[in-house]
């Protein structure tokens, strides 16, 4: 079975440190991943995705992830974290069985960003 | 170019009953997916459209139920509430070009009360 595990229900972090969201996979073949944010009492924003490639992505307000096979593992980080970068983060993988727009979503991890 | 709309944001209904919730995917999008958010459970996949047909649907009972019309929005619809129904439901479009794939727009959810 296909799954995606968030080791972290929250991560704490001091406004300016570099921070780390960690998410670890299990899929047949190639994994597609994402990372999406939720801020409260809204939907979920695209972050970025890893489809084949280079093994560290780029994706929006400076946020990056590293692609790891041999760990299965595709951490969320970002050199500098924002007090406004606080929000619900979701790693996920499409479910390969299910087509393309079937997502197996982890937990979630609450990032707390402090000034 | 308007976002993922979903009506209506906020409902509240007594067991037994049943619910539709409509969603009108980003111009131009044909795939549009539901997914279900709930404390316990996380995020969920119920089903997914395109182009008026339904590609994949969840691990959720037949009292959830969903179409797609032909202008690509789209309702979900609930019958027979249970308590355990209360959850946010989310909605997302994508233009599902290959490399867009898993690449999902929400909307801000419709957030459903059973009581």
């Amino acid at each position: 079975a296909q799954s995606v595990a968030q080791p972290e229900d929250q991560v704490n972090v001091a406004e300016g440190n570099p921070l780390t969201v960690k998410c670890t996979y299990s899929v047949s073949g190639n994994p597609y991943l994402f990372w999406y944010v939720q801020y409260p009492n809204r939907g979920l924003q695209f972050l970025l995705k890893y489809i084949t490639g280079d093994n560290l992505v780029k994706g929006s307000y400076g946020f990056e992830a590293e692609f790891n096979k041999s760990q299965t593992s595709f951490h969320l980080k970002k050199p500098s974290a924002l007090v406004s970068d606080s929000a619900l983060y979701f790693c996920a993988v499409r479910d390969a069985s299910g087509g393309y727009n079937k997502l197996i979503f982890g937990a979630g991890t609450r990032l707390a960003v402090h000034p | 170019k308007a976002g993922v709309t979903q009506t209506p944001r906020y409902l509240i209904k007594t067991r037994g009953q049943q619910v539709t919730l409509s969603c009108s995917p980003i111009s131009g999008h044909r795939s549009v997916s539901w997914y279900q958010q709930t404390p316990g459970q996380g995020l969920q996949f119920l089903f997914e459209y395109f182009s008026e047909t339904q590609r994949n649907k969840g691990n959720f009972p037949g009292r959830f139920s969903g179409r797609q019309f032909s202008n690509s929005r789209s309702e979900m619809n609930v019958s027979t509430l249970e308590l355990g129904d209360s959850a946010l439901y989310l909605c997302a479009s994508s233009s599902m070009t290959g490399t867009n794939t898993g690449e999902l727009f929400f909307g801000e959810g419709s957030r459903l009360t059973v009581l």
